[in-house]
């Protein structure tokens, strides 16, 4: 079974622009969520969905958003990009239910550098 | 607020030597718990989780961790390193209900020594 892909891999962008990163998880899985990882903010939870609605948020601002398509494949953007916003993005996959499992597989994440 | 602590920010062992990561968690209800493996540059790879039953969980790559809800840990173990198991580990914990996301650790950075 193959895993998350994520693209694309690496990234640089000047500030103020725009970017958008793609997902797509293990199929059957209908739960995707997004992760920020720094060095100095460790891993952190930016949002999930499940069957195309968003069902929970991190404390990220508006800048960031997502969505998720019928195939469960799902974007995420950011707007207005900041020096801050460089990072690696992970996605991960999850069944995203309690007879499922809740367990999530990770994606090999996309490098953004923002300059 | 539900937490995870790894208190060891780096731990360096010997090839051949045995190995425990420390988590303590903070969380009100019964936790899901998972030890995650990040190698430079990568994702996360899952190692184990403990949902409920049996304490001792079996992870790939020869890793166990025990659950004790006394303690609020879930320590990682090996009973003998690799130099390939140089990495970074992160423990975590599984919010259900209205908050459906992983907290993480800080993680631990593994240096295996020959």
């Amino acid at each position: 079974k193959a895993g998350v892909t994520q693209t694309p891999r690496y990234l640089i962008k000047t500030r103020g622009q725009q970017v958008t990163l793609s997902c797509s998880p293990i199929s059957g899985h209908r739960s995707v969520s997004w992760y920020q990882q720094t060095p100095g903010q460790g891993l952190q939870f930016l949002f999930e969905y499940f069957s195309e609605t968003q069902r929970n948020k991190g404390n990220f601002p508006g800048r960031f958003s997502g969505r998720q398509f019928s195939n469960s494949r799902s974007e995420m953007n950011v707007s207005t990009l900041e020096l801050g916003d460089s990072a690696l993005y992970l996605c991960a996959s999850s069944r995203g239910t309690l007879a499922g499992g809740y367990e999530q597989y990770f994606g090999p994440g996309t490098r953004l550098t923002v300059t | 607020a539900q937490s995870v602590t790894q208190p060891d920010i780096h731990i360096t062992v010997s090839e051949g030597a045995s190995l425990e990561l420390r988590c303590n968690y903070s969380y009100g209800a019964t936790p899901y718990l998972f030890w995650y493996v990040q190698s430079p540059g990568q994702g996360l790879q899952l190692l184990l989780k403990y949902f409920s039953g049996d304490t001792l969980v079996q992870g790939i790559k020869g890793f166990e961790a025990e659950f004790k809800r006394s303690q609020s840990s879930f320590n990682l173990r090996k009973p003998s390193v690799h130099w390939s198991d140089a990495a970074e580990y992160f423990c975590a914990v599984f919010h259900t209900g209205t908050a459906s996301k992983l907290t993480f650790g800080t993680g631990t950075r593994l240096q295996v020594t020959l």
